[in-house]
């Protein structure tokens, strides 16, 4: 069994460019969580599917921002014309399909994908 | 709104004692979750245990157990005969009964084992 896979690990890019990240959540999980997290601080909430639909995100989602998860899978997030500011740790997670509560059903997340933006 | 409050930046241990690291949230969900987190130099998020607003028992994993105070709203992370491993950041994070945006964390705590 392999966990959340995210790619790459580290992207550097010059201001103004545009960046795709990509994660592969558990298999078996529905649920997909996009996380940023900047030095010092806990990761802040993006946006989430459960299965193909984006049902929520968050303010931090400027319009610069997207995630898809086309066929319920895998999920990537784009960030256009970037910004020095978008430089953080961009973390995916997932969680399973409950039949009872969905909020004690723990998230698993990856190791991350580490934007610089110079 | 959720809001996780942990209020100590840092924290130095000796090795093998115990160590608790405090964490207090406010909710106006009734049924929610509290979840404590590992994150090593490496990165990753390592998910350690779970407590459920209307478990009546504090909840143990390993080393690892969970004071919870409902009343208080605080769930403090305790862990046991510490070891140079534990050393990482710990976050303190929950999610509400209506939830369906994920957990949310607090700033974290920076843990140092010392040998």
């Amino acid at each position: 069994d392999t966990g959340v896979s995210q790619d790459p690990r580290h992207k550097i890019t010059k201001r103004g460019q545009n960046v795709t990240f990509r994660c592969d959540p558990i298999s078996e999980h529905n649920r997909l969580y996009w996380y940023r997290q900047t030095l010092g601080q806990g990761p802040e909430f993006l946006t989430y599917f459960q299965n193909e639909a984006q049902l929520e995100k968050s303010r931090l989602l400027s319009d610069r921002f997207s995630a898809e998860r086309p066929k319920g899978s895998f999920s990537t997030l784009e960030i256009q014309r970037t910004e020095q500011g978008d430089s953080a740790m961009y973390l995916c997670a997932s969680s399973p399909r409950t039949t009872g509560a969905i909020y004690n059903s723990p998230l698993h997340f990856g190791n991350g994908t580490r934007l610089t933006v110079t | 709104a959720q809001k996780i409050t942990q209020t100590q930046p840092g924290m130095f241990v000796q090795e093998k004692e115990a160590v608790t690291l405090d964490c207090t949230y406010d909710t106006s969900d009734p049924s929610y979750g509290l979840f404590w987190y590992k994150q090593p130099s490496s990165g990753e998020m390592i998910f350690l245990i779970y407590q459920g607003s209307y478990d009546q028992q504090n909840a143990t994993e390993g080393r690892y157990s969970l004071n919870f105070q409902k009343a208080r709203k605080s769930a403090n992370l305790v862990i046991s005969a510490s070891q140079l491993g534990d050393s990482a950041m710990y976050f303190c994070a929950m999610k509400g009964g209506g939830g369906a945006d994920g957990l949310t964390f607090g700033k974290g705590t920076h843990l140092i084992i010392q040998p």
